[in-house]
């Protein structure tokens, strides 16, 4: 079982700020998913990342296999990504293990 | 492509009454696996599918709850008694091993409040 923590459990920040959420893990994986949740929709995979970075729009992920941790940034943040972000590492098996989510919230 | 389906989306029952949620993957995906989400919690894995053999259902308390894939496609999980302590959203999601990328597919969730 992998234990799987996120910081900050919950962030508020102004729009258009630089934003930055933690995730580290306990155990190796072969691959770490960052979720999106929004209130009473479903989630959807932002990023799968097994090295390195990946870069989609604003929204950046990065990964430390060594450390065993991941970041999730976005920047120039505006209203419509205040969500909840899960971050979740997948092992060999296929079995996932979830973070308890940061909700973030962007103030206009 | 269509995506991960489920139903129902909403349900109120009582305690000790029972409920059963629906899930259709996305076509062609192997692994299925039903989710309990509490508010404020992160998903907890209550039990996954591999076609239809249990890879792992270590969390799923199966003096009430029980799930079952029988074809390989669609599954059902049921509760049966429930307690308060289950109100939450049960999530069905799916995957491919062999898919490049392999990325895990959600569906809206079905919530469950029990009173």
């Amino acid at each position: 079982k992998n234990e799987v923590e996120q910081s900050p459990q919950n962030l508020t920040a102004q729009e258009g700020e630089f934003i930055t959420i933690n995730c580290s893990y306990s155990v190796g994986i072969s691959a770490l998913h960052w979720l999106q949740q929004h209130p009473g929709g479903g989630i959807v995979s932002l990023f799968m990342l097994s090295s390195g970075k990946k870069k989609h729009g604003r929204l950046i992920a990065t990964i430390n296999i060594q450390e065993k941790h991941s970041s999730l940034h976005i920047t120039a943040s505006h209203p419509r990504d205040s969500a909840v972000y899960i971050c979740a590492t997948k092992n060999t098996g296929n079995q996932f293990y979830f973070g308890t989510g940061t909700s973030l919230t962007v103030i206009p | 492509e269509a995506g991960v389906a489920q139903s129902p989306r909403y349900k109120i029952i009582e305690k000790r009454q029972s409920v059963a949620f629906w899930c259709n993957p996305i076509s062609g995906h192997a692994t299925l696996y039903w989710y309990q989400q509490i508010l404020g919690q992160g998903p907890k894995l209550l039990i996954q599918f591999q076609n239809n053999g249990v890879v792992d259902d270590s969390q799923l308390p199966k003096d009430r709850f029980s799930a079952e894939r029988l074809k390989g496609v669609d599954s059902t999980l049921k509760i049966q008694p429930a307690k308060l302590e289950d109100s939450a959203v049960y999530l069905c999601a799916s995957s491919s091993p062999w898919q490049a990328g392999n990325t895990i597919y959600f569906g809206e969730g079905s919530w469950l409040t029990v009173v």
